[in-house]
């Protein structure tokens, strides 16, 4: 069956640590992956976008990589802050399907 | 980033009534929109998806004559619940993309609550 996981529920980091987030998939060829922050009560908000034929991308203090041949991406965020606690959502695009697949999302709190 | 506009942010309607949550593409054109719905602590599920000018194609166990999709400009595109029951009390969010491979930008959700 086709799955999209993150890598936990909840994670909780010190601030000014490095937050590493994990996006796994089985039985998907993605033509792109996003990942995206919610706060609560609130849509989406996007970050970064990384296509299948890309290794990493950044943007400021966050990073996202994507091995298609281990089926994960990770989003790191560098110098975490409280300001940085959210859940924070990958989604899958497949070509195949023409839409997008999220996955369950982490939780992440940054204590101060 | 690219700015999508959902109104209203929050909807109270009684039982049996119908509510339309609209969702425009502020600065771009959006050829595709998504219509999501999200339980508590859950992900994003999608209901349907709409191309502009087109029949919008829905998911498998969305009602389309409950869930009335309208994309009737490449900037705006409504959600109509209609004969709105209890159970369908939840967090919609509109999200829309301008190309086939670029990014896709979220609303910022209606609550809705049905009485």
């Amino acid at each position: 069956s086709q799955k999209i996981e993150q890598n936990s529920e909840a994670l909780n980091i010190q601030e000014g640590k490095t937050a590493t987030l994990t996006c796994n998939y089985t039985n998907y060829s993605p033509a792109y992956l996003q990942w995206y922050r919610q706060d609560p009560g609130r849509g989406p908000v996007f970050l970064l976008l990384i296509r299948e034929n890309e290794k990493e991308k950044r943007k400021e203090r966050l990073k996202v990589t994507f091995d298609t041949t281990l089926k994960q991406s990770l989003f790191h965020i560098t110098a975490s802050q409280p300001a940085d606690s959210a859940t924070y959502l990958c989604a899958l695009f497949t070509s195949g399907t023409y839409k997008y697949i999220f996955g369950t999302g982490t939780r992440l709190k940054v204590l101060a | 980033g690219a700015v999508v506009s959902q109104h209203p942010s929050r909807v109270i309607c009684k039982s049996g009534t119908s509510v339309k949550i609209e969702c425009r593409s502020l600065d771009f054109q959006a050829t595709t929109m998504f219509w999501y719905r999200q339980f508590p602590k859950q992900s994003l599920m999608l209901m349907a998806t709409s191309n502009e000018g087109s029949k919008a194609t829905y998911e498998q166990g969305v009602e389309k004559d409950k869930f009335l999709i309208n994309h009737a400009s490449l900037t705006l595109s409504t959600l109509t619940v209609t004969s709105a029951h209890p159970e369908d009390s939840s967090f919609y969010i509109c999200s829309a993309r301008e190309g086939f491979l670029s990014e896709a930008f979220f609303g910022q959700g209606t609550r809705l609550t049905v009485v």
